[in-house]
């Protein structure tokens, strides 16, 4: 069974660039959340995407935006990225329910 | 305003002994908690969970106890091993796991031999 795989692994930008990072989720897993975690902190849920509409979202700005895919892989794109915006980027996958999300190794983002 | 707090940053036990992690909330709401180790350079990892119609629940060497009335849950690792060292964090939830999972900043721990 394939877990949850997120890439790249790391990527670096520059302030106003954009961004797109990928997840495919584990097999079977209809759900996906994105979380990001910055330094020191524990991750923060930015949205969640289940069977390819948006499930609810945290207290992230509009240039985070995201989209779900028939086969449940999932993209978190980052428009006008700010220095802010770096941190370790995190998807999860789940069954659903009760069922607890298993995450992927992440993207570290990195903006100068 | 922090949800989930875990006030230890670390903690250090001595192979064998008993690790106990704490976590307190303060959303009388979430109804479902999760324990997540995290090593370097990986994602988390699920470890065990409870939910709040239960007080306790234990899964090989880690037990997990929940007082609803002090908003208080605790992990407890019996024995510990130097693989356990990594950092642990606690998180809730309302209806499940699969749904928006609110964080602690989790606690180092470190496990020696």
């Amino acid at each position: 069974e394939t877990g949850v795989t997120q890439s790249p692994t790391h990527l670096i930008k520059t302030r106003g660039q954009q961004v797109t990072l990928r997840c495919s989720s584990q097999s079977g897993h209809n759900t996906v959340s994105w979380y990001q975690q910055a330094l020191g902190q524990g991750p923060q849920f930015i949205f969640q995407y289940y069977r390819e509409e948006e499930n609810g979202r945290g207290n992230f700005p509009p240039r985070f935006s995201g989209l779900q895919f028939p086969n449940y892989s999932s993209e978190l794109n980052v428009n006008a990225l700010e220095l802010d915006d770096s941190a370790l980027y995190l998807c999860a996958s789940s069954l659903g329910g009760a069922q607890p999300q298993h995450f992927g190794d992440g993207t570290r983002l990195s903006i100068l | 305003d922090q949800q989930v707090k875990q006030n230890s940053p670390s903690l250090s036990v001595q192979e064998g002994r008993i690790s106990i992690l704490n976590c307190d909330y303060t959303n009388s709401m979430f109804d479902y908690f999760l324990w997540y180790k995290k090593y370097p350079a990986e994602g988390p990892t699920f470890l065990i969970s409870i939910s709040s119609i239960k007080d306790k629940n234990e899964d090989g060497r880690f037990t997990v106890f929940l007082n609803k009335s002090a908003k208080h849950l605790s992990l407890h690792i019996v024995p510990s091993q130097p693989g356990d060292s990594a950092v642990y964090f606690c998180a809730a939830t309302i209806k499940g796991g699969s749904e928006k999972l609110v964080f602690g900043k989790g606690t180092k721990l470190t496990v020696n031999p």
